[in-house]
């Protein structure tokens, strides 16, 4: 089936400091999704990009759809205590379906 | 503005038993879906819904079942639970709208079955 592969697995950080990741496919999205996920928490959307070449920004954070469609990566710039957890990425199918990689678990030492 | 709820929060299971993982939203969003969350392997697609009467497998169904009798209400059913069914459950609902409609997960059903 189809698989997303995002790197690197976790981080563990100094405050203000930027933070980079990045999903793979071996698959052709059409939409690439950024989540963000809280302890005890469901994931909650941060960035949605919607054509190959897009880049987008929320605040500090800026994501890219790779131009091959098989790729995106999402920067989050001056890292701050309350950006801790778990990012994925996923890819969008029809039908509201998404498949999503591995997670990045984000630690940031005050 | 309860978005989608899912309940209970949490459950322990003994091996053999079942039980139904109730999830419900209030925004009239046509798409639903189950995921289960296993550490280091993100959120795995187990059954989704596209409209009422309507429900389709996704990647790892096996060892449950779906049903959609009504919009609003998407229940998740364990018919002989397993200890490889220990996992966070999450239900998410998504208004079909187009690619640019964003999904919405509920807080998630921690299950143990031992």
């Amino acid at each position: 089936g189809q698989q997303l592969n995002q790197s690197p697995q976790s981080m563990f950080i100094q405050e203000g400091e930027d933070v980079s990741m990045n999903c793979t496919s071996s698959s052709i999205f059409n939409t690439w999704l950024w989540y963000k996920q809280d302890p005890g928490e469901g994931p909650v959307l941060l960035i949605a990009l919607y054509k190959a070449g897009e880049l987008t920004s929320n605040g500090r954070l800026t994501a890219q759809f790779g131009i091959t469609r098989k790729d995106s990566f999402l920067n989050i710039s001056a890292s701050i205590p309350s950006d801790v957890g778990i990012y994925f990425c996923a890819g969008q199918l029809g039908a509201g379906k998404l498949i999503f990689g591995q997670g990045t678990t984000l630690q940031v030492k005050p | 503005n309860a978005g989608v709820t899912q309940t209970p929060k949490f459950q322990v299971l003994k091996t053999g038993q079942s039980m139904t993982l109730q999830c419900a939203q209030d925004m009239n969003h046509e798409y639903m879906s189950w995921y289960r969350q296993d550490p280091g392997m993100g959120l795995r697609l187990i059954h989704y819904s596209v409209g009422a009467g309507i429900t389709d497998q996704g990647e790892v169904p096996n060892g449950y079942n779906v049903s959609r009798s009504t919009t609003e209400d998407f229940p998740l059913r364990l018919l002989s639970a397993a200890p490889s069914q220990t996992s966070v459950y999450f239900c998410a609902s998504r208004s079909p709208g187009g690619l640019r409609t964003e999904a919405f997960f509920g807080q998630g059903t921690r299950l143990t079955v031992v």
